[in-house]
């Protein structure tokens, strides 16, 4: 089946730094992924909209300049959290569709657990 | 965009009885409903889906309702099992993107 897979799975930073996170389709290409943050015992919010080869798109109350998003291949979406401070620590967690899987077949990433101490 | 609301945020039943979580949204535009089940720390994972032009759909123990009109749809579970504890979240999709309810925590007593 599809996969979709993020790196890290965790990651601690101190404040005031930036993290890199990585979402890749591994068996196939996506031209636009979702990017979402889940607050602990809170539900998945939609961040941005990730498109292969143009600027994303951002959620109303999302700062771009904060969350930046780069999809520069058909396989690999990036989010890095500048500046990060305490309040970004969440579950990031990105999602793709396979082509197979018709027009509302998308699977998430295993997500990532931000830190930031 | 689309607003979601979901009740209850917590549900617990007994081994063997029917669990229900009934979701609105806001958006008629709306054409996707999915449901997920997500286990603590881990991916949402889609347990069963519902297009706009579809009134009713059955996987086994699960069925999902959907009324258009009242733009609400709900997940039934019928004859739950421990193992159908988790987070589960409806979602409301406009244009492929994907919005949630705020989850139940559901928790089936043995």
């Amino acid at each position: 089946g599809a996969v979709v897979s993020q790196h890290p799975s965790w990651v601690i930073c101190k404040s005031g730094t930036s993290v890199k996170i990585e979402c890749r389709s591994l068996d196939f290409q996506a031209t636009t992924m979702f990017w979402y943050r889940q607050f602990p015992k809170q539900s998945l919010m939609l961040m941005a909209t990730s498109n292969e080869g143009s600027k994303a798109t951002y959620e109303q109350g999302v700062e771009k300049d904060k969350f930046l998003i780069n999809h520069a291949s058909l396989t690999l979406s990036t989010l890095t959290v500048t500046s990060a401070h305490p309040e970004d620590s969440s579950f990031y967690i990105c999602s793709a569709r396979p082509p197979w899987t018709g027009d509302y077949g998308y699977t998430f990433g295993s997500g990532t657990r931000l830190t930031v101490v | 965009g689309e607003n979601v609301e979901q009740h209850p945020s917590t549900l617990s039943v007994q081994e063997g009885d029917s669990a229900v979580i009934k979701c609105t949204y806001s958006d008629s535009a709306s054409n996707y409903f999915p449901w997920y089940k997500q286990e603590l720390g881990k991916r949402p994972q889609l347990i069963i889906d519902i297009r706009s032009n579809v009134g009713e759909k059955k996987d086994q123990r699960i069925a999902v309702t959907l009324n258009k009109t009242a733009k609400h749809f709900s997940l039934h579970i019928t004859e739950t099992q421990p193992e159908d504890s988790a987070v589960y979240f409806c979602a409301a999709s406009l244009e492929y993107q994907f919005y949630f309810g705020t989850g139940t925590s559901l928790t089936v007593i043995p």
